[in-house]
């Protein structure tokens, strides 16, 4: 089964603050991608990454920085928090080439800035 | 601009009737679609998908229709349960990797 964990279930962080979110794959894909939920918005993808090292802008990367050292590991950050940068915040892995390319979602990280 | 739609933000429906969630797209480049099934606190599930190159995807209960001509997809769920009361994202996918999903339709199935 494939498992993609987040570092933390909730979080609660003051504005300004640098914030950390990790997120790690098991499962060998290539692709890691970072969305935020927000209710009625669905799924905006804020960033991914097809290799290691690599990585691309989603549609809402403002704010946004990543990190992908690792082929397992793919790392959110929010350089200086912001009040509108609370959201859930999901990780996702997949596999890379013409795949069906489904898929595999972390269980989120709540992130919440005051 | 939302590329993916459910236009419906909400659906109620009782135990053993039929479940129908629908979807609109608008980029005609979309050559693949999924549906995604979220609990609370949960991260999304993959449900069923299917290739532009059909109409028509089955597993179990659930079946997921595509009219390419309309850019219109549906999930229909046959019969829903009380466990079937959950958030579906429906998604796309153009060249690459990346999906876009839309805005999600809870379902509450009520015994």
């Amino acid at each position: 089964d494939v498992k993609v964990t987040q570092s933390s279930r909730y979080l609660v962080k003051r504005t300004g603050e640098k914030v950390f979110l990790e997120c790690v794959q098991d499962m060998d894909h290539e692709n890691m991608f970072w969305y935020r939920q927000d209710p009625g918005l669905g799924l905006r993808l804020i960033y991914f990454s097809y290799d290691v090292k690599m990585k691309e802008k989603g549609d809402i990367p403002e704010g946004y920085s990543v990190s992908r050292e690792k082929k397992e590991r793919f790392s959110l950050i929010l350089e200086s928090a912001s009040t509108n940068q609370t959201s859930m915040y999901l990780c996702a892995s997949s596999f890379g080439g013409p795949k069906k390319n489904e898929q595999f979602f972390g269980p989120g990280t709540r992130l919440t800035v005051l | 601009d939302q590329q993916v739609k459910q236009n419906s933000p909400s659906l109620s429906v009782q135990e053993g009737r039929i479940s129908i969630l629908n979807c609109d797209y608008t980029n005609s480049m979309f050559d693949y679609f999924l549906w995604y099934k979220k609990y609370p606190a949960e991260g999304p599930t993959f449900l069923i998908s299917i290739s532009s190159i059909k109409d028509k995807n089955e597993d179990g209960r659930f079946t997921v229709f595509l009219n390419k001509s309309a850019k219109h997809l549906s999930l229909h769920i046959v019969p829903s349960q009380p466990g079937d009361s959950a958030v579906y994202f429906c998604a796309s996918r153009a060249a690459g990797n990346k999906l876009t999903f839309g805005g999600g339709t809870r379902v509450l199935v009520k015994p």
